[in-house]
C-alpha cells in the first residue's frame, strides 16, 4: 500500500514565525497535493505538483509556498504564519495511470495551531 | 463558484438503517466521482468511486448512485453503523490529459450514526 507520511501530527507555533510542514511518500508518484479542511469549508486545494522542481497554485495559495526537490518530498512553508492559518493540513499523493482509481491517498494530517 | 456541493451539512441516523448521503455538482466535464470518509484527526480514506459510464457501482454495505442528466451522486449505506459516524466528503475529477489529475472535493457531511 502507498504511504504518505506528514511528519507531525500536531504543532504550535507563534505569529510571524516560518513554518515547515514536510509530506513524504513511498510508491514515485508524481503528483502531490496540500489541502487545507477547516469547518464548514471542507477540502481546499493550496498547491500541487505534478512533477520534481514544479509547482502550480490552487484555490488558495495566498501566504504559503512550496517546494518539490525530490520525488517522493513535498514541503509546505508557511512564510510568516498568522492565525487564520490555524488549520488541518492534509498531503495527498496519486499514480497518474490509470488515473488513479482509487483516488487520493492522503497522509494522517496536521493539525496546526498559531497562537 | 462550488462545482461540488454537498447541501447537508450533518445527517444522523438510527443504527441498521439506511444513511444517505447527496452530492451535486456543475461542471459537465465531470467524469470520475469518488466518496471519502474521514475521522477526526485523520487523513481522508478511500470509500467508492463510480465511473460517468456507470450509473450504480456497489461494494458491500456501500452503493454510490450517479444521475448524469441531473448532475447528482448519491451515497447508501445498508445497514448503517455507529462506526460510519464520520465527515463524507464527495469528490469529483475531469480528465485533462497527461498525468494530470486533481479532484474537486465538496464541503463534507458529518453523518452520526446512533445505536
Amino acid at each position: 500500500d502507498v504511504k504518505v507520511t506528514q511528519s507531525s501530527r500536531y504543532l504550535v507555533k507563534r505569529t510571524g514565525e516560518k513554518v515547515f510542514l514536510e509530506c513524504v511518500q513511498d510508491m514515485d508518484h508524481e503528483n502531490m497535493f496540500w489541502y487545507r479542511q477547516d469547518p464548514g469549508l471542507g477540502l481546499r486545494l493550496i498547491y500541487f505538483s505534478y512533477d520534481v522542481k514544479m509547482k502550480e497554485k490552487g484555490d488558495i495559495p495566498e501566504g504559503y509556498s512550496v517546494s518539490r526537490e525530490k520525488k517522493e518530498r513535498f514541503s509546505l512553508i508557511l512564510e510568516s504564519a498568522s492565525t487564520n492559518q490555524t488549520s488541518m493540513y492534509l498531503c495527498a499523493s496519486i499514480e497518474p495511470k490509470p488515473r488513479g482509481r482509487n483516488g487520493y491517498t492522503f497522509g494522517s494530517g496536521t493539525r496546526l495551531t498559531v497562537v | 463558484d462550488q462545482q461540488v456541493k454537498q447541501n447537508s451539512p450533518s445527517l444522523s441516523v438510527q443504527e441498521g438503517r439506511i444513511s444517505i448521503l447527496n452530492c451535486d455538482y456543475t461542471n459537465s466535464m465531470f467524469d470520475y466521482f469518488l466518496w471519502y470518509k474521514k475521522y477526526p484527526a485523520e487523513g481522508p480514506t478511500f470509500l467508492i468511486s463510480i465511473s460517468s459510464i456507470k450509473d450504480k457501482n456497489e461494494d458491500g454495505r456501500f452503493t454510490v448512485f450517479l444521475n448524469k442528466s441531473a448532475k447528482h451522486l448519491s451515497l447508501h449505506i445498508v445497514p448503517s453503523q455507529p462506526g460510519d459516524s464520520a465527515v463524507y466528503f464527495c469528490a469529483a475529477s475531469a480528465y485533462s490529459g497527461g498525468s494530470n489529475y486533481k479532484l474537486t472535493f465538496g464541503k463534507g457531511t458529518l453523518l452520526t450514526v446512533n445505536p
